[in-house]
C-alpha cells in the first residue's frame, strides 16, 4: 500500500504568516499533483510536479517535487484568509492516472 | 461550464434503498474516475474507465457497488441496499489520453445514509 503523509495535520495561523506543508512517501511517484479543496466540494488542481526537483511557482505558491520524487512541499507566503482550506496531495505510480491521495492539512487563515 | 459535472450534489436515503449518482466528464476525455471521500480523509480511489471499459475497480468496491460507462461518455455510480457506512462524498473525475495525465473532479455527490 503506497501511502502519503503530510503534516501538519491542522495549521492555524495570521494573515501574512508563511507556511509550509510537507507530503512523504516511501514511494516513488512518476507525477504528484496538489489539491485545494473546500467544505463539500470536489478538490481543485493547484499544481501538478513531474521531474524530480522540479519547483513550480504559482504566485504566493511555491511547490517542490523531491530528488527523489517521494516528496513533496508547498509553501505558501503571506497567507491570506482565501488560502484557507483542505489542502491535499496526491502521487501517481503508473501510467493510468490513478491517484493515492495524502492525508491531507486543514489550513486556517485568520485576520 | 465545461468541467466534470456531477448529479445529484446531495442525497439523504433511507438505510436499505438504492441510490445512483451521474457523472459527466470534461468533453473528450476518455478516462473517468469515481472516488469516495469521508470527511477528514482524503479521497480514495474505487474504480476506473477508459472509454467504456472499467479496467480497475479498488476492493472497497463491494458487490453492492456497481459503476457503468455504457457509451464512453457519461458514467453511473450504483449502490445497492446502501448502509450507513456509505455515506460519503462519492467524487467523479475525468482526464485525457494515455498514460498518466492530470485529472480534473467534480463537485461531488454528498450521500447520507438513515
Amino acid at each position: 500500500t503506497q501511502l502519503l503523509e503530510q503534516s501538519p495535520q491542522f495549521l492555524s495561523i495570521q494573515e501574512g504568516e508563511n507556511l509550509t506543508v510537507y507530503c512523504n512517501s516511501s514511494s516513488v511517484f512518476s507525477s504528484l499533483q496538489w489539491y485545494r479543496q473546500e467544505p463539500g466540494e470536489g478538490p481543485v488542481l493547484l499544481v501538478t510536479v513531474v521531474t524530480g526537483g522540479e519547483v513550480k511557482k504559482l504566485k504566493r505558491l511555491t511547490f517542490q517535487f523531491g530528488d527523489a520524487r517521494k516528496d513533496s512541499s508547498l509553501h505558501i507566503t503571506a497567507a491570506q484568509p482565501g488560502d484557507t482550506g483542505l489542502y491535499l496531495c496526491a502521487g501517481n505510480t503508473g501510467t493510468a492516472s490513478k491517484l493515492t491521495f495524502g492525508t491531507g492539512t486543514r489550513l486556517q487563515v485568520t485576520l | 461550464d465545461t468541467g466534470v459535472s456531477q448529479d445529484p450534489r446531495h442525497k439523504i436515503t433511507k438505510r436499505g434503498q438504492n441510490v445512483t449518482f451521474r457523472c459527466d466528464p470534461i468533453s473528450e476525455h476518455n478516462r473517468l474516475y469515481w472516488y469516495r471521500q469521508t470527511l477528514g480523509q482524503g479521497p480514495e480511489f474505487l474504480t476506473y474507465f477508459q472509454n467504456e471499459a472499467q479496467l480497475e475497480k479498488s476492493r472497497l468496491l463491494s458487490n453492492r457497488f456497481s459503476a457503468e460507462r455504457p457509451k464512453g461518455s457519461f458514467s453511473t455510480l450504483e449502490i445497492q441496499r446502501t448502509e450507513q457506512g456509505d455515506s460519503a462524498m462519492y467524487l467523479c473525475a475525468s482526464s485525457f489520453g494515455q498514460g498518466w495525465n492530470t485529472i480534473y473532479f467534480g463537485e461531488g455527490s454528498w450521500l447520507t445514509v438513515v
